[in-house]
């Protein structure tokens, strides 16, 4: 049971639009960014999205990151082939003392 | 910028073993570094994180008292030494890069690990 909560799959059709999103609570969302990876099998996983919205250089401008309360999202516009992957949200979690990560979202594109 | 992972293996229950990662292209010595794994079907699942100095060190509930992170920064290197091995650990051991330099401890703020090592895999069986 992971501490930050995703669904475990999404899907969506090329060109379209696409949100995933990521619940935790106080300890972690609420009072931490989150940050998004990408993880494709048998290769490391990539950082998308860090701090409150920012992307690591590379990566393209159609994902972008959200966060509510002890809520987030990661949203991919202009759904691509090549998004198809999966991807897990992470925090740190103050009363843990560490980094928590959600379960990961399979999306089929 | 690269780290690459060594030492994993197959290894009985209850055995010990310890995995290397190697950095190269930055400054190993300012980095805060992970370990990360994935179990066989499962999702990722942060391990562990020491200090840029090694002087703090955070475990993850499930590992704390078996695994233990430390590093070299003379070798640009990294350790995590896993005991009392079990058939659960089996998994992916994937070392990071802390995404702030000079990461010191738990107030420091954690934006996300920006490097990431393609992973040495651990087998646990009799």
């Amino acid at each position: 049971q992971s501490v930050l909560t995703q669904p475990p799959s999404a899907s969506g059709t090329p060109g379209q639009r696409v949100s995933i999103s990521c619940s935790g609570n106080e300890s972690n969302i609420g009072d931490n960014t989150v940050n998004w990876y990408q993880h494709l099998p048998g290769m490391a996983p990539r950082l998308l999205v860090f701090k409150y919205n920012d992307r690591p250089s590379g990566v393209p401008d159609r994902f972008s990151g959200s966060k509510s309360g002890t809520s987030a999202s990661l949203a991919i516009n202009g759904l691509q082939a090549e998004d198809e992957a999966d991807y897990y949200c992470a925090s740190w979690d103050d009363s843990l003392k560490g980094v928590v990560f959600g379960g990961g979202t399979k999306l089929t594109v | 910028v690269k780290l690459v992972e060594s030492g994993g293996g197959v290894v009985q229950p209850g055995r010990s073993l310890t995995l290397s990662c190697e950095g190269s292209g930055f400054n190993f010595n300012q980095y805060g570094m992970h370990w990360v794994r994935q179990a066989p079907g499962r999702g990722l699942e942060w391990v562990a994180i020491i200090s840029y100095h090694g002087n703090n060190k955070y475990y993850a509930d499930s590992v704390r008292g078996r695994f233990t992170i430390s590093r070299d920064n003379s070798k640009n290197t990294l350790y995590l030494h896993l005991d009392n091995l079990k058939p659960e650990d089996t998994g992916v051991f994937h070392c990071a890069r802390d995404g702030t330099d000079f990461w010191a401890d738990y107030y420091n703020p954690h934006y996300g690990t920006d490097v990431w090592g393609p992973g040495t895999t651990v087998i646990v069986s009799s």
